[in-house]
């Protein structure tokens, strides 16, 4: 089946120490994200790319970068992790060519615990 | 701005009952979609329902229904037969015409109970 994954479920890392998420796409949609999601509250969107495109978040901090190499990968790296970077980082898709507003596919996650 | 406030952090229902989850959004556009996404326990988040502001007849997916007004800026998800597996986190969403990008509301904690 055509999916979203994310690489690891579960991630550890210690306070400061460079953390990397990834996330592949079997789907082929030109539009990718990443969301911050913190217990019971809504996604947070990070950035996202729009086929090559980079766009930002005018309040996502300096402290995450991501990039994507080509359509199917795409990678969150958390320079120096703090504890308030503690949540569930989901990634999700769409296809943007079949039309306006397509509905975005998420992947499982990955929870990030920070030491 | 736009904003989607969803008013009920937690709601319970009863299997095999119908429950309506309420939505508002908040927005000076006319072209848009809105969208309803259900995230189970420790499970990935799915689209449930799709609906475009142009279109007045209200989306539907099996149980699945949506209760959109646009005058009144609000967009309510039913779910009829409620079963074990509806129990989720449901989000409601915004996207402006054209835009790639969700805004979501605070999301309503829905339990179905046997």
């Amino acid at each position: 089946d055509a999916m979203v994954i994310q690489n690891p479920r579960y991630q550890v890392t210690q306070f400061g120490k460079p953390v990397t998420l990834s996330c592949s796409q079997t789907l082929n949609h030109n539009v990718m994200y990443w969301y911050q999601q913190k217990s019971s509250q809504a996604p947070k969107l990070l950035f996202h790319y729009y086929d090559k495109d980079f766009n930002n978040e005018a309040d996502t901090p300096d402290n995450f970068q991501s990039r994507r190499p080509n359509t199917s990968f795409c990678f969150l790296d958390i320079r120096s992790p703090g504890l308030g970077d503690a949540a569930m980082y989901l990634c999700a898709t769409s296809q943007m060519r079949q039309g306006p507003n397509q509905p975005q596919h998420f992947g499982d996650g990955t929870r990030l615990s920070i030491l | 701005a736009q904003t989607v406030t969803q008013s009920q952090p937690e709601m319970s229902v009863q299997e095999a009952e119908t429950v309506t989850l309420s939505c508002t959004y908040d927005t000076s556009e006319n072209n848009y979609y809105l969208f309803w996404y259900k995230q189970p326990p420790s499970r990935q988040m799915i689209l449930v329902i799709r609906q475009e502001a142009y279109k007045q007849q209200n989306a539907t997916e099996n149980r699945f229904s949506v209760n959109f007004q646009k005058a009144a800026k609000s967009f309510s998800l039913k779910i009829s037969d409620s079963q074990l597996g509806d129990t989720a986190m449901y989000f409601c969403a915004y996207s402006q015409g054209g835009s790639e990008k969700l805004v979501f509301g605070k999301g309503t904690k829905l339990t179905v109970n046997p």
